[in-house]
């Protein structure tokens, strides 16, 4: 049973737009949110995390937001760049035997 | 500092075969994780050791297998391979590998093809 749903499965951008990915949990103990970036050819790497205690992170052009009463956070790629074409996963760590459970992945095309 | 090594990169095998991958993780990570990427299932978690150790097990059949070394680098075996068992097959290493922000180093993963 999936744990974190996520959405879109496929999103495209014009360059300098603002890509949106988000995420959405069932369970509560959930207390770390990673997403990771995963180009063709490569395994994915951590992007950004947040943890619940605030409602926002950001770094450079990459914003996590967090509504723990909606049990959502989503991803905001600000001045989108054909550089940040690539699949996004979201994450968090389970109660139950996983480390981590991953979201399907959206795969974020910029376009000139 | 090295990232995590995956070998080998690619494999093509046949159904009823069995494969073994390997996976070196960075340096002082005890913990190495194994997953399953499909683009239907995404990621799929197969299992973590730690110290030689299975800790945790995801929902894969038996054929499934791993064990961990004593310099922590990681196998992990499929049996009698089936055509769904294609995929990228990726480890992650991290320090510890309980907390909760104890980051997950990946690899670049081991494409399998079963024909």
């Amino acid at each position: 049973q999936q744990q974190v749903k996520q959405s879109p499965q496929s999103l495209i951008v014009q360059k300098g737009g603002i890509s949106i990915i988000n995420c959405a949990y069932e369970n509560t103990a959930f207390d770390y949110f990673p997403w990771y970036q995963q180009f063709p050819g490569k395994g994915p790497a951590l992007l950004i995390a947040i943890r619940p205690d605030v409602s926002e992170k950001k770094e450079g052009r990459f914003t996590i937001s967090f509504n723990k009463s909606a049990k959502q956070f989503s991803l905001h790629i600000m001045d989108s760049q054909p550089g940040d074409s690539a699949t996004y996963f979201c994450a968090a760590p389970s109660s139950g035997n996983t480390p981590l459970v991953f979201g399907k992945g959206t795969r974020l095309s910029v376009i000139a | 500092k090295a990232g995590v090594t995956q070998t080998p990169r690619y494999l093509i095998k046949t159904r009823g075969q069995q494969v073994t991958l390997s996976c070196s993780p960075i340096s002082g990570h005890r913990s190495v994780s194994w997953y399953q990427q499909t683009p239907g299932q995404g990621l799929q978690f197969l299992f973590e050791y730690f110290s030689e150790t299975q800790r945790n097990k995801g929902n894969f059949p038996g054929r499934f297998s791993g064990r961990q070394f004593s310099n922590s680098r990681s196998e992990m075996n499929v049996s009698t391979l089936e055509l769904g068992d294609s995929a990228l097959y990726l480890c992650a290493s991290s320090l510890e590998g309980r907390s909760r922000t104890d980051t997950q180093y990946f690899g670049p993963g081991t494409r399998l093809t079963v024909l």
